[in-house]
């Protein structure tokens, strides 16, 4: 059972565009947590949001935590080829030692 | 600092066949992960171990052993190979507290004919 659902799966945009990546689940997380993964390398984090509501920005990157805490969304401001990759969410069971992934989103910049 | 190190990289093994993969990390981090990685899945957690000498099962932890071999390694077996877990195979380790912070290795591609 796959308890983190992203939508879109995959996503091709120009340079200079903005994109929005969701993360929605039934399940309410402890915190949620946004990874970025490139080919034939392991994911690599980029935030963590723990408080419902909860915005964090990251350069041209917005992070959202949804207020129940079971959904949140990643937004790319101006998208350049260098964002390519996929971007994985992952919640964070309460005990905090189990993280529970999403199915991820292939995103590709074309110059 | 080399973070964490897996492996072999690659491995094509028959089915029936054994093997581990290997995974050590630098970091003096009490908390260790094996996960799978498959198209249109994520990752998902095979075993995962909150401190030397203890390992829990994950989400897919059929077909897979682990040991916790001391505080840097963390090992993960296949006794009998299945074409079902071609994959590829990461391993993590966790900071402690607050941070909650993942450092993955550059993954261990298995495929099983």
């Amino acid at each position: 059972t796959q308890l983190l659902e992203q939508s879109p799966q995959f996503l091709s945009i120009q340079e200079g565009e903005n994109l929005t990546v969701y993360c929605n689940s039934s399940s309410v997380f402890s915190s949620l947590q946004w990874y970025r993964q490139e080919p034939g390398e392991g994911p690599v984090l980029l935030v963590t949001v723990v408080t419902g509501g909860e915005v964090k920005k990251l350069k041209r990157l917005t992070f959202q935590f949804g207020d129940a805490r079971k959904d949140s969304s990643l937004h790319i401001t101006a998208a350049q080829p260098g964002d390519t990759g996929l971007y994985l969410c992952a919640g964070t069971s309460n005990t905090g030692n189990q993280f529970y992934f999403g199915t991820g989103t292939s995103l590709t910049v074309i110059p | 600092n080399a973070g964490v190190t897996q492996t072999p990289k690659f491995q094509v093994l028959k089915t029936g066949q054994s093997m581990t993969l290997q995974c050590a990390q630098d970091m003096n981090h009490n908390s260790m992960y094996w996960y799978r990685q498959d198209p249109g899945m994520g990752l998902r957690l095979i075993y995962y171990s909150a401190s030397e000498g203890t390992t829990d099962k994950g989400e897919v932890p059929n077909g897979y052993n682990v040991s916790r071999l001391n505080k840097r390694e963390f090992s993960l077996r296949l006794e009998s190979a299945a074409p079902s877990q071609t994959s590829v195979y990461f391993c993590a380790s966790r900071t402690s507290g607050a941070k909650n912070i993942q450092y993955f290795g550059a993954g261990t591609r298995l495929s099983v004919l």
